[in-house]
Formats: C-alpha cells, structure tokens, sequence
C-alpha cells in the first residue's frame, strides 16, 4: 500500500464549476499538507499548504485536511481553463532533522471553456 | 530568467551509454534534490544534497549517482542507461530549516532509452 494514494484522473469540468481534488494517506506522523500544480512540460510549484487540521484559503483556492480520517482536499471554486494542470498532493514528516516529502501521484484536471 | 534550470531538456540516448543531467540554481538555496516522474508512480526521490559535502541516497538511487560541484550545481549521472529509466527528471532545490520544505523545482528533463 502506498502511503499517499491520488486518483490519477482525468477530471473534466466545465467552466466554473467546483472542483474537488482528493488524497488519502496512511501515515499519521504527516504534519504538512501540500498542493503542488503542474502545468504541461513544466515542473510542479507549491500552490498551499496546511498544517495539522483544518482548512485554509488562499482566493479561489481551499485546503481541508481531515487528519482523523486521513483524507485531504483541495477545493477550487470558479474554475477558469487557466487552471487545467495536474494537481499533487504531498505530505511531510520530521525524519532525522529534516522534512521527508512524499508525493502523491497526481491528478489531471481539465477545465473546457 | 528561470531560478532553477536543467540540461538538457530532452535526451535520447542507447542502452549502456553513460548520460549526465545537469542543474543550477540561482535561489541561493543550500539544498538540492533529483526527482523521476512516471506516470501512475508520482515523483520519487533519487539522491538529495544539503550543503556540497553531504549527500545522501533517496527511495530509488540504484543505477544512478549525483555530484555536487557547488552550492548552485547538481548533477545526476546513469552509468550505464537501461530502458526503464526512461522517465521525466526534475531537480529541485529549498532553504534549510523551512517549515514546510518547500520545494522549487526546475522544467524537468525528458529522458528516453532505447
């Protein structure tokens, strides 16, 4: 079992609508919830991030982590083509000194004008 | 001009055949990391580096070793290339001692083996 499972996709939405991008994960140390975006030929760039519990917004853009579930969320609402990219959750713990980063395996979202 | 750059951006190379990928950085930052992409696999860690003398193997550093020339430069060699390390490569780079590690990555080198 992987420790951070992401459905691979597609998801195609149509403009505006929410978007609901997912991961769950088996490792309880996790402390640092991250969404990475990666844009065609490109390398992914941190989009936000969440410690612990809770939710947090940036714009269009909601993070919720549920740690007793093990599960996380991204949320983007009024989706715009602009935001058409895979999506990467990851997660890290403190190993050692320093932060071990797992990735998830990405999603791919389309958004049609 | 980009922080983070690689090359080359694509290769095709034979198995058996020595390749080395290269990278700088322009951020300042005194860590640095190699990355394989493959779909349905995610990003894997191959080697990390955080200062120029210290070095240290990811999840997946069979078949391959790195170098660290200097604080700004990180390269990924394959010895001999087999087809299955055929992959998208990314190097990335982040401060020591941020909470969370952010990473910054570079546009990736696509690598085929024939």
């Amino acid at each position: 079992q992987k420790e951070v499972e992401q459905d691979p996709g597609p998801l195609s939405v149509p403009e505006g609508a929410i978007v609901s991008l997912n991961c769950t994960y088996s490792n309880s140390a996790f402390q640092y919830f991250m969404w990475y975006r990666q844009y065609s030929r490109k390398g992914p760039e941190l989009l936000m991030y969440t410690y612990s519990s809770g939710n947090k917004e940036d714009g269009r853009f909601t993070a919720q982590v549920d740690k007793s579930s093990k599960y996380i969320s991204l949320f983007i609402r009024d989706s715009q083509p602009s935001d058409s990219a895979t999506y990467l959750c990851a997660m890290s713990l403190n190993s050692g000194g320093y932060q071990k980063v797992t990735f998830g395996t990405g999603t791919k979202l389309q958004v049609i004008p | 001009d980009a922080d983070v750059t690689q090359t080359p951006r694509n290769r095709i190379t034979k198995t058996g055949k020595r390749i080395m990928l290269e990278c700088s950085q322009t951020k300042g930052h005194d860590r640095m990391y190699w990355y394989r992409q493959d779909p349905g696999l995610g990003l894997r860690l191959i080697y990390y580096s955080f200062d120029v003398k210290d070095i240290n193997k990811g999840e997946i550093s069979d078949g391959y070793s790195v170098s660290r020339q200097a604080q700004a430069k990180f390269s990924l060699s394959l010895e001999s290339a087999i087809p299955n390390q055929t992959a998208l490569y990314f190097c990335a780079t982040s401060e020591t001692f941020t909470d969370p590690d952010t990473q910054y990555f570079g546009p990736g080198t696509r690598l085929t083996v024939l």
